[in-house]
């Protein structure tokens, strides 16, 4: 099985600074005959179900502002919110949806400083 | 804009079988992978199986003895049952749809509202 883990598992950024969050999986999540990583983000706010940020790594899910960014290949990846609003306060998840059974990371919870 | 509600009981007591459905509404039914996940309290979510329309099942291997899923195309329906429930069982259940591209499942991208479920005798 993939496991993935996130560090930190929380932090807490001042408004406006940027947030930036790791993901590692234990083995490559890169799929070679489409060269895409099977990789997701999800943002979940309590009492809600988790929200897709960001898919393949780096692509945005429509709708989901610009200063949420993927990045990373292989096995280390990255979200980062370039400039923390306070309605960006959550949980954060990463997802491998390369093999199953299809692992999430332990979370890391994004506050204000 | 596609909808999952879904609905099942909340509390049970140990041993006693898991039982939840979830509807789809407002969006196509074939073509998607209809997944369940887990979250225990505090915890991250836990992908537990999949079904597509055809009823081919992908099952958590932790889970797969407890576990049947089923699907009713004609309602835009899935369902989840997970028998002999502990306490370890115990978290909020989401229905969910996964992207299928090329065959293969991805992404996770709609979600149900969650249902509680606790186990406790």
């Amino acid at each position: 099985d993939i496991v993935v883990t996130q560090s930190p598992n929380s932090l807490a950024v001042s408004l406006g600074e940027r947030a930036t969050i790791n993901c590692k999986s234990s083995q490559s999540v890169l799929f070679t005959p489409n060269n895409k990583n099977y990789l997701g983000w999800y943002q979940q706010k309590p009492g809600q179900p988790p929200k897709l940020l960001i898919y393949w790594a780096s692509t945005r899910e429509s709708g989901v502002p610009d200063r949420f960014s993927g990045s990373g290949s292989g096995t280390d990846f990255t979200l980062t919110i370039s400039s923390l609003q306070a309605e960006d306060v959550a949980v954060y998840f990463c997802q491998q949806y390369y093999a199953s059974p299809y692992s999430f990371g332990q979370g890391t919870k994004v506050e204000i400083k | 804009q596609v909808r999952l509600q879904q609905w099942g009981a909340g509390l049970l007591k140990p041993s006693e079988t898991l039982s939840l459905t979830c509807a789809v509404y407002d969006g196509a039914f074939s073509g998607y992978f209809w997944s369940w996940v887990r979250q225990p309290p505090g915890k991250g979510p836990e992908w537990i199986g999949e079904i597509n329309p055809r009823g081919d099942t992908n099952y958590h291997p932790s889970l797969k003895s407890r576990l049947t899923m089923s699907v009713d195309t004609s309602r835009s329906q899935f369902s989840l049952q997970l028998t002999s429930v502990t306490a370890a069982d115990t978290a909020i259940y989401y229905c969910a749809r996964r992207m299928m591209i090329a065959g293969r499942p991805t992404r996770i991208d709609r979600w149900g509202q969650g249902t509680l479920v606790t186990v406790s005798s």
